[in-house]
């Protein structure tokens, strides 16, 4: 993505807690978006912050530092099934979003 | 729950044709969108619309145009498709923000996997 940074690819064991980090620039920032998308399939929505600090959602939440440039991702207690890709986005004026090029979760047994 | 729909899962074309890809969303959302989905490049805005008859190009709007002339479908047209727009092709759709709405994500569909050869 232009100007969002995510790592390429993570792993982890089944029941661990995995983190996934996501910087970016930009000018007129609206709300931070986490996706995932399973391969083959459509993304789907995750979380949304808008405003700083932690936002929790069963196993998975979501931070937000703005002043940073910087949020992650946080899976508890991974299951065989988060295996997937993990986009981070942020929107750009009009409701776009600017997408990172996704982060590959590889949860093993 | 929110439906989008995409024409086809897999479509096949030659150079040179025009190809169509339709998208239907059934939650009256003010919003869509087209991008493609290349390995390494994640997901790229080719256009998006906010309303009907309203088009806006996004990142890389070269060899594509669209149409909106309802607001529950939105089509992405390449007009000469060549070898480098074969790619995956996903649309999606959301409300416009809005003071009390908590917040507007995007509903994607399917996606069409297109090939050109």
């Amino acid at each position: 993505g232009q100007n969002i940074d995510q790592p390429t690819e993570m792993t982890a064991t089944e029941g661990a807690i995995v983190q996934i980090n996501c910087t970016y620039q930009t000018s007129g920032f609206n709300g931070l978006f986490w996706y995932q998308q399973h391969a083959g399939e459509a993304p789907t929505f995750l979380s949304y912050n808008v405003l700083d600090g932690l936002e929790e959602k069963g196993r998975f939440s979501s931070f937000l530092s703005r002043s940073k440039g910087y949020s992650y991702l946080l899976l508890k207690e991974l299951q065989m099934k988060d295996s997937a890709s993990y986009l981070c986005a942020h929107t750009s004026g009009f409701q776009k979003l600017v997408f990172g090029t996704g982060t590959r979760l590889l949860v093993s047994p | 729950d929110v439906k989008v729909t995409q024409s086809s899962r897999y479509l096949v074309k030659r150079t040179g044709e025009k190809v169509f890809l339709e998208c239907v969303q059934d939650m009256d959302h003010e919003n869509m969108f087209w991008y493609r989905q290349d390995p390494g490049l994640g997901l790229r805005l080719i256009y998006f619309s906010y309303d009907v008859k309203m088009k806006e190009k996004g990142d890389i709007p070269e060899g594509y145009s669209v149409s909106r002339e309802k607001k529950e479908r939105f089509s992405l047209i390449l007009e000469s498709a060549s070898t480098n727009q074969t790619s995956m092709y996903l649309c999606a759709s959301s409300f416009v923000d809005r003071p009390g709405r908590d917040s507007y994500e995007q509903y994607f569909g399917p996606g069409t996997r297109l090939t050109v050869t």
